[in-house]
């Protein structure tokens, strides 16, 4: 069965470190890849994705960039951080999107100080 | 997409209500529609899906209601429990399999015991 893994779970880091969120997948190959972000008590806000190796489609302008440098490993980073960029931050996959749509990580809390 | 900043509408009901929770969609072109549940600190998780040549379908407690006249997709949860609190996201699909999904701004559901 197909299994997506994200870490670290939480993380505090201070403004101007970079980051580095890291997320595989297994089970499957080829999948399409999706980062999302979302402030507390809001809606997904789709960042980056990806349909295969170094390709990365960036939707916001912003602080951070995404990297797909194996067929099911997607890398979100960061060289500066921002307060703003605190939020909660998701992986997904999907192959077929109409079978299930996607499927999301756990999830990574992020807190900028 | 622009409804990522607001804050999600609120919809309290008590223990074994029916509730509801009502989307409306963007695209008249979407032609596969999803319902996610997101509970606190998780990433979302699949419900129930529908597509456009359906108005309905039933799933364990759960019903989800097309009106493609309107664009207006609803979720139906019969006798609801606290373990239903949660945000409940709509999410649409019109590109075909190599399509995103486009998420709706989400409801945050409370159970009151």
């Amino acid at each position: 069965s197909q299994t997506i893994h994200q870490w670290p779970a939480t993380l505090v880091q201070p403004v101007g470190s970079p980051l580095s969120l890291e997320c595989t997948v297994e089970g499957t190959s080829n999948p399409n890849l999706y980062w999302y972000r979302q402030a507390a008590g809001r809606g997904l806000q789709l960042l980056f994705y990806s349909v295969g190796i170094g390709q990365i489609s960036s939707e916001v302008p912003q602080n951070l960039s995404a990297s797909r440098p194996q067929d099911r490993q997607f890398i979100l980073s960061s060289k500066k951080l921002l307060l703003s960029d605190s939020g909660f931050y998701l992986c997904a996959w999907s192959v077929q999107v109409r079978d299930y749509g996607y499927t999301f990580g756990s999830g990574t809390r992020l807190t900028v100080v | 997409g622009e409804s990522v900043g607001l804050h999600l509408p609120t919809l309290s009901v008590q223990e074994g209500d029916n509730s509801i929770i009502n989307c409306a969609y963007s695209n008249s072109a979407s032609d596969y529609f999803i319902w996610y549940k997101q509970e606190s600190g998780k990433g979302p998780q699949f419900i129930i899906d529908i597509r456009s040549n359906m108005d309905k379908r039933q799933g364990q407690r759960v019903t989800v209601l097309l009106n493609k006249t309107v664009k207006h997709l609803s979720l139906q949860i019969a006798a609801t429990q606290p373990g239903d609190s949660a945000v409940y996201f709509c999410a649409e699909n019109y590109g075909g399999s190599q399509g995103n999904l486009i998420f709706g701004k989400g409801t945050k559901l409370s159970v009151k015991p």
